[in-house]
């Protein structure tokens, strides 16, 4: 079955920058999407950007472009999302969820499968 | 403010037929497919309905979605307290950004 786990929680202060990891199993990691969605407390879901795990190419939300990145490493089926120049405003649930499968140039869209979400503190 | 909207909230009693739409434009819903997710206090989402339409193997036929132009319902039947939940609509606009809805809080009474 699919899994998606991710790394634990995170405090840190504003100005700082934070790498939350996101570990796959029970698919083959190369062959689909993995997206990157934050809730922040009591706020409904935002979606980030997404990475194609099989070529690497990126898409992100124009609201956290030059701020976000987001990579993987194949060989160890786990993705990576870094958000820079933390405010308080990012404090939030980031979760990685599994998105469509891949082809060689293009991913269908959705996303199926969810983390159990990495809770950022961002504070002084 | 999501360019996808939901009512913020829902209700009903058990046994009852609930209704929660998402209203999107021609760029997003218009022209691709709309997912349901449904949230569970302090949980994360669980995929619901994906495609407009499918229900993923385990969700119950109770849940079922719908679309129509730039607008999108999901429907529950037979309502029970366990359906008291968030519940966001999500889809893609024409440059391949994912949108959620603002989510709509189901009460069951």
């Amino acid at each position: 079955q699919v899994q998606l786990v991710q790394s634990g929680a995170e405090v840190k202060k504003p100005g700082a920058s934070v790498k939350v990891s996101c570990k796959a199993s029970g698919y083959t990691f190369t062959n689909y999407a993995m997206h990157w969605v934050r809730q922040a407390p009591g706020q409904s879901l935002e979606w980030m950007g997404w990475i194609n795990a099989g070529n690497g190419n990126t898409k992100y939300s124009q609201k956290f472009q030059g701020r976000v990145t987001i990579t993987r490493d194949t060989s160890a089926s786990t993705a990576y999302m870094e958000l820079s120049s933390l405010r308080s405003e990012d404090t939030a649930v980031y979760y990685c969820a599994r998105g469509g499968y891949c082809s060689s140039t293009s991913c269908y869209t959705g996303i199926y499968y969810w983390g159990q979400g990495t809770l950022v503190t961002v504070s002084s | 403010q999501s360019v996808v909207t939901q009512p913020p909230s829902a209700s009903g009693t058990p046994g009852q037929r609930v209704t929660i739409s998402c209203s999107g434009s021609s760029s997003n819903i218009g022209s691709n497919t709309v997912n349901w997710y449904q949230q569970l206090p302090g949980t994360a989402p669980k995929l619901l309905i994906y495609s407009n339409n499918q229900r993923p193997s385990g969700v119950p036929d109770r849940f079922s979605g719908s679309k129509s132009g730039t607008s999108a319902s999901l429907a529950i039947s037979g309502l029970q307290s366990e359906d008291e939940a968030d519940y966001y609509c999500a889809a893609w606009d024409d440059s391949l950004n994912g949108v959620f809805g603002g989510g709509t809080k189901l009460t069951v009474l």
